[in-house]
């Protein structure tokens, strides 16, 4: 049970170029999360999902997509990377009913230059 | 919108020592859930301890333990017998259940906290 895992666990863009984070979790878990941690600060939610097929919007989804073919997977597609986009980015999973724990992946640290 | 704020942006503490951390939020709901999770050197996003608004026994997990104060939302984290490896960013997070279910995280940026051999 590897729980959530992430890849690449970093990489350098320049500006203009796009590319996908990797997201996959074997919990069986129904909601998946991508957040962004900008340096001192906290994280921020960037897009959410309920189930396979179901997404929704967070608090800072400009400039990012997502998709959700399968329970496991979640991965996120940056486009046209800008430097306001530099950040770590954390995917997340949880069962759906209640306040239960979300687990966290490692992390992706991103620099675009 | 619910908001977290965290006062202490860094804390010190004596190993075997004591030391609180001060989560305030805001929010309308009655409903609601409330964490604090570690973040070590590691990046790793560790839950350390939850709290239910709804009830009025502070959680407890091990050395660590919250003052939880509905009216004054606020939400305080308790480290009792400090070790090194509690060296870490503290963050606090908001949760309101939407329908019984998950509802969204909403952090405070953290409090950055070094235990001191």
């Amino acid at each position: 049970n590897a729980g959530v895992t992430q890849t690449p666990k970093f990489r350098i863009l320049k500006i203009g170029q796009s590319m996908t984070l990797q997201c996959t979790q074997d919990m069986n878990h129904n909601y998946m999360y991508w957040y962004r941690q900008d340096p001192g600060m906290g994280l921020k939610l960037i897009y959410y999902s309920v189930g396979a097929g179901i997404t929704d919007k967070g608090e800072v989804p400009n400039g990012y997509n997502v998709s959700r073919s399968t329970t496991e997977d979640f991965p996120l597609r940056l486009e046209l990377a800008a430097p306001s986009q530099t950040s770590v980015y954390f995917c997340a999973s949880s069962t759906r009913q209640g306040a239960n724990e979300q687990y966290f992946g490692p992390g992706t640290r991103l620099t675009v230059t | 919108a619910q908001t977290v704020t965290q006062s202490q942006p860094e804390m010190s503490v004596q190993e075997a020592e004591t030391v609180t951390l001060s989560c305030t939020y805001d929010t309308s709901e009655n409903n609601y859930y409330l964490f604090w999770y570690k973040q070590p050197p590691s990046r790793q996003m560790i839950l350390v301890i939850r709290q239910e608004a709804y009830k009025q026994q502070n959680a407890t997990e091990n050395r660590f333990s919250v003052n939880f104060q509905k009216a004054a939302k606020s939400f305080s984290l308790k480290i009792s017998d400090s070790q090194l490896g509690d060296t870490a960013m503290y963050f606090c997070a908001f949760m309101k259940l939407v329908g019984g279910s998950q509802g969204n995280l909403i952090f405070g940026k953290g409090t950055k906290l070094s235990v001191k051999p």
